[in-house]
């Protein structure tokens, strides 16, 4: 099994909708992450939670919320999709052990908005 | 200014030669560098990590550091067909150096 599960896996929706993904791992790390991917644009970050009561913002988090509801859950609500969040979403987890923070990532959900 | 910057290619090189990708950063204050590898379709996967000015070999992969220029590079030694893939650059910054953020990533294309 994936240490960093992300469902669903793919989803088309409708311009309007609410969508929730969501990531749960079993590395017992501390630290999570959301990201988007975008052709040419790379990584960019949404939200990142240190601990179950610890949420920031990252470069683009308008049109997103987040919660994390345990230390291995964490996930990303887009309240009313629009077609420009069609992308690549990446959860990522780190540990508070590892000083270089190295960044282990579930496969991905592949959002579409029409 | 991007954050991380990055040539996104495609670079092309034969098999067996030395593929060199180049990244720069914008903040002094950055700790920590990275380079994730990401096949199509894949998550990243980490193949170097570098914290000090200088060099870092790990296998074919030898990673440089230069915080005065502000500069990190990858080069593959080798080069194989199995070696395309996206290079993503990364670079830890914040309050205790946890927050990644990333280049766009090079395509690089090693060619049989």
């Amino acid at each position: 099994d994936a240490d960093v599960t992300q469902t669903p896996r793919n989803r088309i929706t409708k311009t309007g909708k609410r969508i929730m993904l969501e990531c749960s791992q079993t590395k017992g790390h501390d630290r999570m992450y959301w990201y988007r991917q975008d052709p040419g644009l790379g990584l960019r970050l949404i939200y990142y939670s240190f601990d179950v009561k610890d949420i920031n913002k990252g470069e683009i988090s308008d049109g997103y919320s987040v919660s994390r509801q345990a230390q291995a859950k964490f996930s990303l609500s887009l309240e009313s999709a629009i077609p420009n969040q069609t992308a690549l979403y990446f959860c990522a987890t780190s540990s508070v052990g590892d000083p270089a923070n190295v960044l282990t990532f579930g496969a991905g959900s592949r959002l579409t908005v029409l | 200014q991007k954050e991380v910057e990055q040539n996104s290619g495609p670079l092309s090189v034969p098999e067996g030669a030395i593929a060199s990708l180049n990244c720069t950063y914008s903040d002094r204050g950055s700790q920590s560098f990275f380079w994730y590898r990401q096949y199509s379709g894949k998550s990243p996967e980490l193949i170097m990590s570098i914290y000090s000015n200088g060099d870092k070999e790990d296998g074919r992969f030898t990673a440089q550091l230069n915080k005065a220029s502000q500069y990190v590079s990858l080069l593959i030694r080798d080069s194989q067909p199995s070696d395309s893939a996206t290079y993503l650059c990364a670079v830890n910054k914040g309050t205790g150096g946890f927050k990644t953020i990333f280049g766009a990533g090079t395509r690089l294309f090693v060619k049989a």
